[in-house]
């Protein structure tokens, strides 16, 4: 079965530093991963995603993740947090077909002024 | 386009009491699902529709029943409503049911809350 670990439910940054949201997976397939980004009292936006290719994929808002296979890995990073950028964000793996996602339990970031 | 719409916003319900939670989309998307989001837990899976007339279950259906007579609309039934049900609901559809490929678009979700 796919599953995906959050490793820390709240994270803080100061405006301007680097954001790093990390993301564990469990796949016995090449995994399809994705973050998505939900906004207070909204619903899920998808951030970006791995299925083939280069492994270093960037997506809306300046984020981008790396696909390491050796770490079963696929962390969320940011080379500068803004204060929009205050959310819960979610990482994601579907199954084999691309019928069912799992998600992660979300990491909770808090950007300080 | 709406996008994803979902009706209510908000319910109350009391313990054994049924109702409908409605989704609907107006992108012609193939594939809708319903999730739930429980603190803690992430979102999990309820049900999913690969196009009209076809369900399946996903991680967490006990409780809840689905169909889907129409590419549009995707209602959530809970035959007899418990407080563990009570969490967050939210829809979304894709337009192909190879969400590896496609992007799937979230509802802004219903509150649910049953005592």
């Amino acid at each position: 079965a796919q599953s995906v670990t959050q490793l820390g439910s709240h994270v803080s940054v100061s405006e301007g530093a680097l954001v790093l949201l990390r993301c564990n997976y469990s796949s016995s397939v090449p995994p399809y991963l994705f973050w998505y980004v939900q906004y207070p009292n909204q619903g899920l936006q998808l951030l970006l995603k791995y299925t083939t290719g280069a492994t270093l994929v960037k997506g809306i808002n300046g984020f981008e993740a790396e696909f390491k296979k050796s770490e079963t890995s696929f962390h969320l990073t940011k080379p500068s947090a803004h204060m929009s950028d205050a959310a819960e964000y979610f990482c994601a793996v579907s199954d084999w077909a691309g019928n069912q996602f799992y998600f992660g339990t979300g990491t909770s970031l808090t950007v300080i002024p | 386009n709406a996008g994803v719409t979902q009706t209510p916003k908000f319910q109350v319900l009391k313990t054994g009491q049924s109702m409908t939670l409605q989704c609907a989309q107006d992108m012609n998307h193939e594939y809708m699902s319903w999730y739930r989001q429980d603190p803690g837990m992430g979102l999990r899976l309820i049900h999913y529709s690969v196009g009209a007339g076809i369900t399946d279950q996903g991680e967490v259906p006990n409780g809840y029943n689905v169909s889907r007579s129409t590419t549009e609309d995707f209602p959530l039934r809970l035959l007899s409503a418990a407080p563990s049900q009570t969490s967050v609901y939210f829809c979304a559809s894709s337009y192909s049911p190879s969400l590896n490929q496609e992007t799937q678009y979230f509802g802004p979700g219903t509150r649910l809350l049953v005592l």
